[in-house]
């Protein structure tokens, strides 16, 4: 059965670092999702892509974060300065093209922990 | 904007029994999907079971049904026969079904639901 695959599981990195977290989403499937889970906390939107471009990103989605399809099958995610409060485990999701297919699947997600 | 509350932070429920997770919602939307997720400590994000809005038959999926009131705005989850296996954070989710909304996941603050053996 396809799935969406998250790399790498765990990234430790030191405040102010750029880090890229890589995502492969299932092969027909057009709409990604990056979401965020701070430890003990409720999950939450950051950004949503389709057709090469955001289509709509949240609050916390601020000048430091970006996203990208660099090559048609993967889908990153870059903190550009990372800072402490940005220790989260990191989502990404995908949809079918068939908006009728109306379920998210999730990648095992890359934990980010910032010194 | 759309809200998700979960008033149980956590819940346990004995090996066999049935529990039920309550969730509630506000929004004005009327077309819209609802979800409940299962994480367990590998922190995996699982689809348990969803209800479309429009639709008023609840949904059921093995031992997980919903008790869905769309005029009270409440989706519950019901899991009959409890199993070990069970054991997880458990999160409500809601999604807008339409263009503009970009379909992006709204979720609750999770009920951690513990199976005793």
């Amino acid at each position: 059965e396809p799935e969406v695959t998250q790399t790498p599981s765990h990234q430790v990195t030191q405040m102010g670092q750029e880090v890229i977290l890589r995502c492969v989403p299932i092969s027909n499937h057009l709409y990604f999702y990056w979401y965020r889970q701070i430890l003990g906390q409720k999950v939450e939107f950051l950004v949503s892509f389709y057709n090469n471009e955001i289509s709509e990103k949240s609050e916390i989605f601020d000048d430091q974060f970006s996203v990208e399809r660099p090559d048609g099958s993967n889908f990153t995610l870059k903190i550009r300065s990372t800072k402490l409060e940005d220790s989260a485990m990191y989502f990404c999701a995908s949809r079918h093209r068939d908006l009728k297919i109306n379920e998210q699947f999730f990648g095992p997600g890359t934990r980010l922990t910032v010194l | 904007a759309q809200t998700v509350t979960q008033s149980q932070p956590e819940m346990s429920v004995q090996e066999a029994e049935t529990v039920t997770l309550s969730c509630t919602y506000d929004t004005s939307e009327n077309n819209y999907y609802l979800f409940w997720y299962k994480q367990p400590p590998s922190r995996q994000m699982i689809l348990v079971i969803r209800q479309e809005a429009y639709k008023q038959q609840n949904a059921t999926e093995n031992r997980f049904s919903v008790n869905f009131q769309k005029a009270a705005k409440s989706f519950s989850l019901k899991i009959s026969d409890s199993q070990l296996g069970d054991t997880a954070m458990y999160f409500c989710a809601f999604m807008v079904n339409s263009g503009g909304s970009n379909y992006k996941l709204t979720f609750g603050k999770g009920t951690l639901l513990t199976v005793n053996p």
